[in-house]
């Protein structure tokens, strides 16, 4: 089983529309995680932290449950600029990131 | 906010060369520096742990004669690739830990990445 797991989409959505990702990770012990964005070939970019009580940042919405071990992220109102990769990103210790293999957004006219 | 540099972006090399990447960070120091590496359509995956003066841990897996990993400074890291061949074509992409006044931030910052092909 892969320590951090995504569904690969691609999710392909029209401007305006609301889309979640979820991601599930093994290890128990991770202590912080992350959503991290990826234009193509380009390094991966910190979007958000996911705190235990969620948290929001615009049209971004993170959620965790460590009881599930499962992350979520919600995007409202999808723009063509929010076209990426998506990585969910799970700090198991010592500042070691597993990544996500990521899903892939493509937001449409 | 804080920078990671990584040179080169883009190397291309023949086969059983060796080449050299370089991950600085340009407005802060790090201690701890993380080099991956990414195949095409799969995710980043950690190939070691660079620590400042010290040697680097290296990933279940990870050939350290192969992949020499240099942190002779609290801003820079280099990434050997010796003897390279066609299957260690791949995107590497540094990060680095970066810490203010002592306090450990939560964030890792990353280098812009290294997109080698071996010929």
């Amino acid at each position: 089983r892969k320590e951090v797991e995504q569904d690969p989409g691609p999710f392909n959505v029209p401007e305006g529309a609301t889309v979640a990702f979820n991601c599930t990770y093994s290890n128990s012990a991770s202590q912080s995680f992350f959503w991290y964005r990826q234009d193509c070939r380009k390094e991966p970019k910190l979007l958000m932290s996911v705190y235990s009580s969620g948290n929001e940042d615009g049209r971004f919405t993170a959620q965790l449950n460590r009881a599930s071990q499962y992350i979520s992220l919600l995007i409202r109102d999808s723009k063509l600029s929010d076209s990426a990769t998506y990585l969910c990103v799970v700090n198991t210790g010592f500042q070691k990131l597993v990544f996500g293999t990521g899903t892939r957004l493509l937001v449409s006219p | 906010g804080a920078v990671v540099s990584q040179h080169p972006s883009w190397v291309i090399c023949k086969s059983g060369t060796s080449v050299k990447i370089e991950c600085r960070s340009l407005d802060f120091q790090a201690t701890t520096m993380f080099w991956y590496r990414q195949f095409p359509k799969q995710s980043l995956m950690l190939m070691a742990t660079s620590n400042e003066g010290s040697k680097a841990t290296y990933e279940q897996g990870v050939e350290k004669d192969k992949f020499l990993i240099n942190h002779a400074s609290l801003t820079l890291s280099t990434l050997t690739v010796t003897s390279a061949h066609p299957e260690d074509s791949s995107f590497y992409i540094c990060s680095a830990k970066a810490s203010t006044s002592g306090k450990v931030t939560g964030e890792l910052f990353f280098g812009e990445g290294s997109r080698l092909t071996v010929l």
